[in-house]
C-alpha cells in the first residue's frame, strides 16, 4: 500500500545545530506540504513542492529550507535550530494541486522536534 | 491575523447526540473549505469538503454547512460514536482551491461520551 513516513518520530537537539527530517512517499504524488502544529497555532505551513526542483515558501518559512531533487522525497532543514521551533511537524502529499475530496492531503505522523 | 476562525477549543457531546462544530472565516477570497480530523500521534485525515458554490455537502453522518454571507461553516455529526472522538481542524483556500494556500484553524477538540 501507498503511504507517506516521517523520520525520525521524535528528536531532541540543541541551539544552533542543524536539523533535518525526512520526508517520504510512495504515491508518486508531484505535491508535497511541510506544516508545523503548535498549541494554540493549528497547522501552519512552512514549505511546499508542486514537483522536482520546485519550492515555494509558505506561512512561517523563516528559518527553514527545503529541496526536492525527485518526487518521493522532501526534507526539511532547520539551519540552525533555535527553541521557537520547538513543535510537531507533518509532512503531506498531494495528487492535485486543487484541494478537494479526491485531491486531498495525506498526511505522515508527524516528527516532535524539541530544541533545547 | 486569523484568517481561520475555531472559536471552541473543546466540544463535549453524549454518544447518539449531534455534535455541531463551527469555524468563521474572514478572507471573502476563500472558495473552498475542508474539514480534516487528527487522532492523537497520527497525522490529519480529509474528512469532507465543501466549495463556496455550495451550502450543503453530505457524507455519511458528516455534514458540512457553508454560510458565504456570514463567513461560516460548520460540520454535524450525527450520529456521534465514541470513535469520533479526536481533534478537527478547518481549512479554507483561494485561487480556486490551491493547496499551497490551505489555511488551517486552530482545531476544536470533540469528545463524544458513551
Amino acid at each position: 500500500d501507498a503511504e507517506i513516513t516521517q523520520s525520525p518520530r521524535h528528536k531532541i537537539t540543541e541551539t544552533g545545530r542543524q536539523v533535518t527530517l525526512a520526508c517520504h512517499q510512495t504515491w508518486n504524488h508531484n505535491n508535497m506540504f511541510w506544516y508545523r502544529q503548535d498549541l494554540g497555532h493549528g497547522l501552519r505551513l512552512i514549505h511546499y513542492s508542486y514537483g522536482v526542483q520546485d519550492t515555494n515558501k509558505g506561512e512561517v518559512s523563516d528559518g527553514y529550507s527545503v529541496s526536492r531533487s525527485n518526487t518521493e522525497d522532501l526534507p526539511l532543514t532547520l539551519e540552525s535550530a533555535a527553541s521557537s521551533q520547538t513543535s510537531v511537524y507533518f509532512c503531506a502529499s498531494s495528487e492535485s494541486r486543487l484541494a478537494g475530496a479526491r485531491d486531498t492531503q495525506y498526511f505522515g505522523p508527524g516528527t516532535r522536534l524539541t530544541v533545547l | 491575523d486569523q484568517q481561520v476562525k475555531q472559536n471552541s477549543p473543546s466540544l463535549s457531546v453524549q454518544e447518539g447526540r449531534i455534535s455541531i462544530l463551527n469555524c468563521d472565516y474572514t478572507n471573502s477570497m476563500f472558495d473552498y473549505f475542508l474539514w480534516y480530523k487528527k487522532y492523537p500521534a497520527e497525522g490529519p485525515t480529509f474528512l469532507i469538503s465543501i466549495s463556496s458554490i455550495k451550502d450543503k455537502n453530505e457524507d455519511g453522518r458528516f455534514t458540512v454547512f457553508l454560510n458565504k454571507s456570514a463567513k461560516h461553516l460548520s460540520l454535524h455529526i450525527v450520529p456521534s460514536q465514541p470513535g469520533d472522538s479526536a481533534v478537527y481542524f478547518c481549512a479554507a483556500s483561494s485561487h480556486g482551491g490551491s493547496q499551497g494556500n490551505l489555511i488551517f484553524g486552530k482545531g476544536t477538540k470533540l469528545s463524544v461520551k458513551p
